[in-house]
């Protein structure tokens, strides 16, 4: 069964501390995103590979890293460098054809501060 | 750069009526996609229907279907026979060239019994 795995649902986050968010998928696709979103907000990309080793900041990458060493793993670490970071964190890959790129989510991390 | 525009933050429906719910778009790319996700509750983001720049028709997907007016840049949503099921955020979203995938703000469906 394909997919985008999240892990984990809840993570909770002490000042100064970071915090490494997962995603996994299975759909052989090359690209992968991370969004940010805010309640009853759109979506903000934080970071994104395109390929396995490379990866490119998004709108709102300070206070967060990536690393792209397998096809397959995208995880996202939340730094004591982001003051703000209380959000739901949505991963994502995305398959381009001739019409275009179609994204796929995963169900999405809540991060909370204590 | 590209921009996708919701301006209906919240909306109404009843029951087996149907809604379309409004999204406007702006791009210099000659090829770009257009999508709709629905997120529920629950939080994960589902995909619902694409439309490419240069399709002929709208797109339908079941009682989906997007009402794709090139001239005017909208991509509107419309949900035929609403359904309980359907109370939900909608996004719509666009992709083309070498931009990001980019979202709207979205819009908040509540379906009435």
């Amino acid at each position: 069964d394909g997919g985008i795995t999240q892990s984990p649902k809840y993570l909770f986050r002490k000042e100064g501390q970071n915090v490494t968010l997962s995603c996994e998928q299975n759909l052989n696709h090359d690209a992968m995103y991370w969004y940010r979103q805010d309640p009853g907000q759109g979506l903000r990309l934080i970071y994104y590979s395109q390929i396995v080793n490379d990866f490119q900041k998004g709108d709102i990458a300070e206070g967060y890293s990536v690393s792209r060493e397998k096809k397959e793993s995208f995880p996202l670490t939340v730094t004591s460098d982001q003051k703000n970071p209380t959000a739901f964190y949505l991963c994502a890959s995305s398959i381009k054809d001739r019409r275009g790129e179609k994204l796929f989510f995963g169900s999405g991390t809540q991060l909370s501060v204590l | 750069a590209q921009k996708i525009t919701q301006t209906q933050p919240g909306m109404f429906v009843q029951e087996k009526e149907a809604v379309t719910l409004d999204c406007t778009y702006d791009t210099s790319d000659p090829s770009y996609g257009l999508f709709w996700y629905k997120q529920p509750s629950s939080g994960e983001m589902i995909f619902l229907i694409y439309q490419g720049s240069y399709d002929q028709q709208n797109a339908t997907e079941g009682r989906y279907s997007l009402n794709f007016q090139k001239a005017r840049k909208s991509a509107n949503l419309v949900i035929s026979a609403s359904q309980l099921g359907d109370s939900a955020m909608y996004f719509c979203a666009m992709s083309g060239g070498y931009q990001k995938v980019t979202f709207g703000t979205g819009t908040k469906l509540q379906v009435i019994p």
